[in-house]
């Protein structure tokens, strides 16, 4: 069974420019969630999808963030436009349905903005 | 507001000392606890997961205790071997939601 995946590995990006993460979940697992950690702080969570709708999305920073699942598979979040404290490793995780406290997170996405 | 913290951020150990790594929380409406494991440019690996109804789970050399009312959690790692360093991180679930809350972790080196 394949694991959670992310894409890309790495951006590097400028001010002002936009940028798209992806995540693939497990396939079968109808929860996704955003998680973020930039430098020297903890992971902290972004969002959480159940199949396609936003569950919970109170740890989005501001409203240059914006993610989507649509057909409740594999999710993206866009970043317009990125600024500079938005570089940090942006993970994804999933868990199957009725067991949200098991999450598997993939390898992360590392946003450079310069 | 609901907080995890690990200290110390970054500890040694001599090959073959057993690991203590501590982890405390603020909410003791704690849903479970769970101890992942980063090695660099990876993603997380969960190690072991304690719900809380449950005071302790073993998986091999690795030893996991939730202690609710005194909001702390600790992972034992016996033994210790250079391919234990990794960082560490703690995470836990508080009643009322679906999102971990993760502590900042402990980087963990092994000398051989």
């Amino acid at each position: 069974e394949a694991g959670v995946t992310q894409f890309p590995s790495h951006s590097v990006i400028e001010k002002g420019q936009t940028v798209t993460l992806r995540c693939d979940p497990i396939s079968g697992h109808d929860n996704l969630y955003w998680y973020r950690r930039v430098m020297g702080k903890e992971i902290k969570f972004l969002l959480h999808f159940v199949k396609e709708s936003k569950q919970d999305e109170s740890g989005m920073p501001n409203n240059r963030f914006l993610a989507e699942r649509t057909g409740g598979t594999y999710s993206t979040l866009k970043v317009q436009p990125a600024e500079l404290e938005d570089s940090g490793v942006y993970f994804c995780a999933s868990s199957p349905w009725g067991r949200p406290g098991e999450q598997y997170f993939g390898p992360g996405t590392r946003l450079t903005v310069t | 507001k609901q907080e995890v913290t690990q200290i110390p951020a970054a500890l040694s150990v001599p090959e073959g000392e057993n690991l203590v790594l501590n982890c405390s929380f603020t909410d003791s409406a704690i849903y479970n606890l769970q101890w992942f494991r980063q090695d660099p440019g990876k993603g997380l690996t969960s190690l072991l997961l304690i719900q809380s109804s449950q005071r302790e789970q073993t998986s091999g050399r690795l030893n996991a205790s939730l202690d609710k009312s005194s909001g702390r959690s600790t992972l034992y790692i016996a033994a210790s071997q250079p391919g234990d360093s990794a960082t560490y991180l703690c995470a836990a679930r508080f009643s009322g939601n679906n999102r971990l809350a993760f502590g900042k972790g402990n980087q963990v080196v092994v000398i051989p």
